[in-house]
């Protein structure tokens, strides 16, 4: 039972557009809530996270949009460049210890100059 | 200083080969991971070290040897792995204790075994 589900797969989007990644979740104990950005060849990085008591974080051209009710969670990117190019993965886990997260999928995102 | 060191980066080894990974923390942080992660797949928890106590295995196969020597050190031991277990293994720490904080994960040691 996949505990987080991420959409889409992949994203093509235009630099300067907004590049939108979902996600859902279904265990209500989850109380936070990272994004992580991948590139080839590296660890993932913390981009943005969020807790279930706020429903935006904005940072920078990044934002995450949180909907507790319908356990749903969303990264924004504005004015996309071509060095966001990556994977981007979402995640969740529980009041202790941020690392024993539970991932989704991931997103591979591709910004055409 | 926010970083993971993992070392090496690179290694290939044989079925019957012993070799170990190395992670290595200066941030005070008390909980420490490995992850594996496949090709184009989410990074999947192995083990979790808190306050040197391994405290969760996730049904990892006995080829795998976790070991925390102290609060700032996270070894893997590898012993008889299969190809399949060729993939890049990650290192990550974190605060630890109540109150769920950021995650730093390392570079990762990108495994091939032949």
């Amino acid at each position: 039972q996949q505990q987080v589900k991420q959409s889409p797969q992949s994203l093509i989007v235009q630099k300067g557009g907004i590049s939108i990644i979902n996600c859902a979740y279904e265990n209500t104990a989850f109380d936070y809530f990272p994004w992580y950005q991948q590139f080839p060849g590296k660890g993932p990085a913390l981009l943005i996270a969020i807790r279930p008591d706020v429903s935006e974080k904005k940072e920078g051209r990044f934002t995450i949009s949180f909907n507790k009710s319908a356990k749903q969670f969303s990264l924004h990117i504005m004015d996309s460049q071509p060095g966001d190019s990556a994977t981007y993965f979402c995640a969740a886990s529980k009041n202790t210890n941020a690392g024993k997260s539970t991932f989704g999928d991931g997103t591979t995102l591709t910004v055409k100059p | 200083d926010t970083e993971v060191t993992q070392t090496p980066k690179h290694l290939v080894m044989g079925m019957t080969n012993k070799k170990s990974l190395k992670c290595e923390q200066h941030m005070g942080h008390r909980a420490m991971y490995w992850y594996k992660q496949k090709a184009k797949k989410p990074p999947e928890l192995m083990f979790v070290y808190s306050y040197e106590k391994l405290s969760i295995n996730e049904s990892v196969p006995s080829r795998f040897s976790p070991e925390c020597p102290n609060s700032s050190l996270l070894n893997l031991h590898l012993h008889a792995l299969q190809p399949e277990d060729s993939a890049l293994y990650l290192c990550a720490s974190s605060r630890g204790g109540q109150g769920a904080t950021e995650a730093f994960f390392g570079q990762g040691t990108r495994l091939t075994v032949v």
